[in-house]
């Protein structure tokens, strides 16, 4: 299995909402990221976990709040988000350290309204 | 902080033509990487390159890395249609943190 299963595709969530994105590998890797990515711009990172822990954060706002139950799954908590939040969340997973293939999944569509 | 910046931003190409995108980083890279990401997709790796002064190639894409390790660059040779998409450089200074370059966009025409 060479996936990154990300859910959900898409998301319509309004300013007041709770909501979560998830992210599943089951390749083994131990470092797992969350990045942003708004229309014809390269991805940003927000979030590197590295063995569960959370090793980088890009000064992301709290309203983002990461988390890693265990070395398979990752997840992103949303709270009060604002429109220019919307944008394609990219979840990636590799072995610990950069320098070998990374696979991203296929990326939840999110939009605040 | 590290940036990476690629150009073209955007190259239209006739089917059959070469295509090649410049990446420059403002820092020494550790490696770095190439990833294609297709118009509403998501980025598939292409290939890693370590070493000062490193060519590899696959089938029509050529990549190289530059002797300072501050830039690298993609040729496609006689490009097809199914290369039509984003291509992005990535590196990294050390650790965990991949910086992706601003991409290039190649269209292809027939």
């Amino acid at each position: 299995d060479t996936e990154v299963t990300q859910t959900p595709k898409h998301l319509v969530m309004g300013m007041t909402n709770k909501k979560s994105l998830k992210c599943e590998q089951h390749m083994g890797h131990r470092a797992m990221y969350w990045y942003k990515q708004k229309a014809k711009k390269p991805p940003e990172l927000m979030f590197v976990y590295s063995y569960e822990k959370l090793s980088i954060n890009e000064s992301v706002p709290s309203r983002f709040s990461p988390e890693c139950p265990n070395s398979s799954l990752l997840n992103l908590h949303l709270h009060a988000l604002q429109p220019e939040d919307s944008a394609l969340y990219l979840c990636a997973s590799s072995p610990p350290h950069w320098g070998i293939e990374a696979f991203f999944g296929q990326g939840t569509r999110l939009t605040v309204v | 902080g590290q940036q990476v910046m690629q150009i073209p931003q955007y190259q239209h190409v006739q089917e059959g033509e070469d295509f090649t995108t410049y990446c420059n980083s403002s820092t020494t890279l550790s490696n770095i990487q190439w990833y294609k990401q297709r118009p509403g997709g998501h980025p598939v790796f292409l290939i890693q390159l370590v070493k000062s002064g490193e060519v590899k190639k696959q089938k029509r894409l050529t990549f190289q890395f530059g002797e300072a390790k501050k830039n690298s660059s993609l040729h496609i040779t006689a490009t097809q249609t199914t290369d039509v998409g984003t291509y992005f450089c990535a590196g990294t200074g050390g650790g965990n943190k991949l910086t992706f370059g601003t991409g290039t966009q190649l269209k292809v025409e027939l």
